[in-house]
């Protein structure tokens, strides 16, 4: 079945630095891929929508300049976190969709964030 | 605003037990609804379902969906332990990039 990866799995790093969140299709090429974050006991939230090649979509209340996302290839996606801080800590998820005809979206692992 | 509601919130039951676990919806441009089991990590995919009244089945799960009435239910038969999990609902709307609209979720414990 189709695979999603990401990395790093966890990361932790103060407060005011970048992190840079990978996410990659590993046997199929992802037309869409989508970025979720989820705060404990909640559910998953969509941040935004990015497809290959062009500018990604965010959803109201995301701020594109803090969360930038990068889709260079049909393979793979970026979430930066630019200058992270506390409230940023969260679990973060990207799901990739195929050019199948349901458009299944499958999920990568999530990568945890926590910023001191 | 589209919105998806789960209920219950959470649910203990025993092994052995049947198990309903409700999804409602309001969203416009509906497209299908799907579900999604989440252990410690990220969502594993369950169902799609797109068309009232056909039931889908894997196993001991079973999910129906109603359009008129806008929900569905995901059914497990006599449950075990490892069914423990949140069970999330979702709605993919239709769009400029249909994304996936998801509910809070039912947290279920099922205890030995």
């Amino acid at each position: 079945g189709a695979v999603v990866s990401q990395h790093p799995s966890w990361v932790i790093c103060k407060s005011g630095t970048s992190v840079k969140i990978e996410c990659r299709s590993l046997d199929f090429q992802a037309t869409t891929m989508f970025w979720y974050r989820q705060f404990p006991k909640q559910s998953l939230m969509l941040m935004a929508t990015s497809n290959e090649g062009s500018k990604a979509t965010y959803e109201q209340g995301v701020e594109k300049d803090k969360f930038l996302i990068n889709h260079a290839s049909l393979t793979l996606s970026t979430l930066t976190v630019t200058s992270a801080h506390p409230e940023d800590s969260s679990f973060y998820i990207c799901s990739a969709t195929d050019r199948g005809p349901f458009e299944t979206q499958y999920f990568g692992p999530g990568t945890r964030l926590l910023v001191l | 605003e589209d919105k998806v509601v789960q209920s219950p919130l959470s649910l203990v039951v025993h092994e052995g037990d049947t198990v309903t676990l409700n999804c409602s919806y309001e969203v416009t441009n509906f497209r299908s609804l799907l579900w999604y089991k989440q252990e410690k990590k990220a969502p594993t995919f369950l169902f799609m379902l797109t068309s009232s009244g056909i039931e889908k089945k894997s196993g001991r799960l079973s999910s129906i969906l109603d359009k008129k009435e806008l929900f569905s239910i995901l059914n497990i038969t006599a449950t075990q332990t490892g069914d423990s999990a949140i069970y999330l609902c979702a709605v993919r709307v239709q769009g400029g990039s249909e994304k996936l609209v998801f509910g809070k979720g039912t947290k279920l414990t099922v205890n030995p």
